[in-house]
Parts: structure tokens; sequence; C-alpha cells
């Protein structure tokens, strides 16, 4: 009950074709968050979502929050050799008590140029 | 404006020593969440500090520990090293008051290895 499953887990697309990867949680979130982390490199903050059936979109990003707050996916239209990285949800639930941030175990995605 | 700003950048223990890990939060943030990523993992919350007090702590043994002082800057200790705890350690600030519905903002880590 205290994880948050993401997949797949690797995705490896040619670039310009679209990619997607889903959030999963057993439990309703508070809120989801998006990272991306590059090789080698940190996670850093794309997104966050609130509200149920939530929609937000960031040039070629689109980000959605499913009805029952207990779902997200991240959808990136024809990718670029920029996208390259791992894609992290994190979703914000009660844990014995506490709110706390549970990552997804990413999806990474490499491209072909 | 510095962001958040961890060392060392790598280090090597054996198995039984010890590591102390450092975090400078990003100016204005007075609140330091420290996480364990494995491998081709997501990050694994260990624990997070506010006025200089722990306040959430993860599924970790004692042997990991930790510190903030009055700077808000954060230490992360861990005892008798095992090889599992080989793993790139972030650093993560925010603003308590903004926690609960605020982003993170992460350090670059300190990539730990055990032999």
């Amino acid at each position: 009950g205290q994880q948050v499953m993401q997949i797949p887990q690797y995705q490896h697309v040619q670039e310009g074709e679209d990619f997607t990867t889903y959030c999963n949680s057993s439990t309703t979130l508070s809120n989801i968050q998006w990272y991306k982390q590059r090789p080698g490199g940190h996670p850093v903050f794309l997104i966050q979502l609130v509200k149920s059936g939530e929609v937000k979109k960031q040039k070629r990003l689109t980000f959605q929050f499913g009805e029952a707050k207990k779902n997200s996916s991240l959808h990136i239209t024809a990718t670029q050799t920029t996208d390259v990285g791992t894609y992290f949800c994190a979703g914000r639930k009660i844990i014995q008590g506490a709110q706390k941030l549970v990552f997804g175990q990413g999806t990474r995605l490499t491209i072909n140029p | 404006d510095a962001g958040v700003t961890q060392s060392p950048t790598h280090l090597i223990k054996t198995r039984g020593q010890q590591v102390t890990l450092r975090c400078s939060p990003k100016s204005g943030h007075d609140t330091v969440s420290w996480y364990q990523q494995a491998l081709g993992q997501g990050p694994q919350f260990i624990f997070q500090y506010y006025e200089e007090e722990e306040r959430q702590r993860g599924n970790f043994p004692d042997r990991f520990s930790g510190h903030q002082f009055p700077n808000y800057s954060s230490e992360l200790n861990v005892n008798a090293l095992l090889l599992g705890d080989s793993a790139l350690y972030l650093c993560a600030s925010s603003l308590l008051v903004v926690l609960r519905a605020g982003e993170l903002f992460f350090g670059e880590g300190s990539r730990l290895t055990v032999l």
C-alpha cells in the first residue's frame, strides 16, 4: 500500500515518436508530482497535479491526474533527443499517519536519433 | 542564488566503515530531506529535518542518522556500512510551509560506493 507503481520501466523510441509513462497507486493521493532525471544528473521538478481529472500541458508534455486520484500519466508528443532521461512520478500519500512523498521506480526513456 | 549543494560528490568506503554526507539547502529553505537512490531505482525517503529535529523517517535502520544545524544545513551519517548501502544519496530542500504542496529541490547527490 505504500508503493507507487510506474510502467514501463524502459522505453526506447525513434525521434519524433510519442512516449507515455503511467503511474498507479493503490490508495488515493493528495497530489502527484513529476520529475525528470537526466543521465548522471539529479531529479528536477516538472509539474504538480492536485485536482481530480486535472490535465496540464508544458509544450510537448501533457500530464494527467486520474478522476480517482490514484493514477497519473505523462505523455510526450514528437520526442526529441533532449527528452532523454528517467521520468519519475511522486505521489503524496498518508503513510502511518504522516503525509509522505513516494517516488515510483521511474521510466527510462532512450531515443534513437 | 545557490541551489542545493552536496559534498562530497563521490566517495568510496569499505564495509563496516562510517560515512558522513553534507548538504546545504537552497537559500531561504528551512527543511531538508534525504533520499537514497539505488541504481535504476527511484529515490527512497530516508528522513526529513526541520528546526534541527527529525520530523519524518522512512524504512531505514538506525544505522542511518542525521543532523540539522541552525543554518539549516544537514548531515547524513551511515554507520557499519554494508555493500547494499552503495547508492546515490540525494538531499532535497523545501520550505515547510509549502512542503505539503510544493516541489522538492534536489542537489546533485553524493555517490557512495561500498567495497
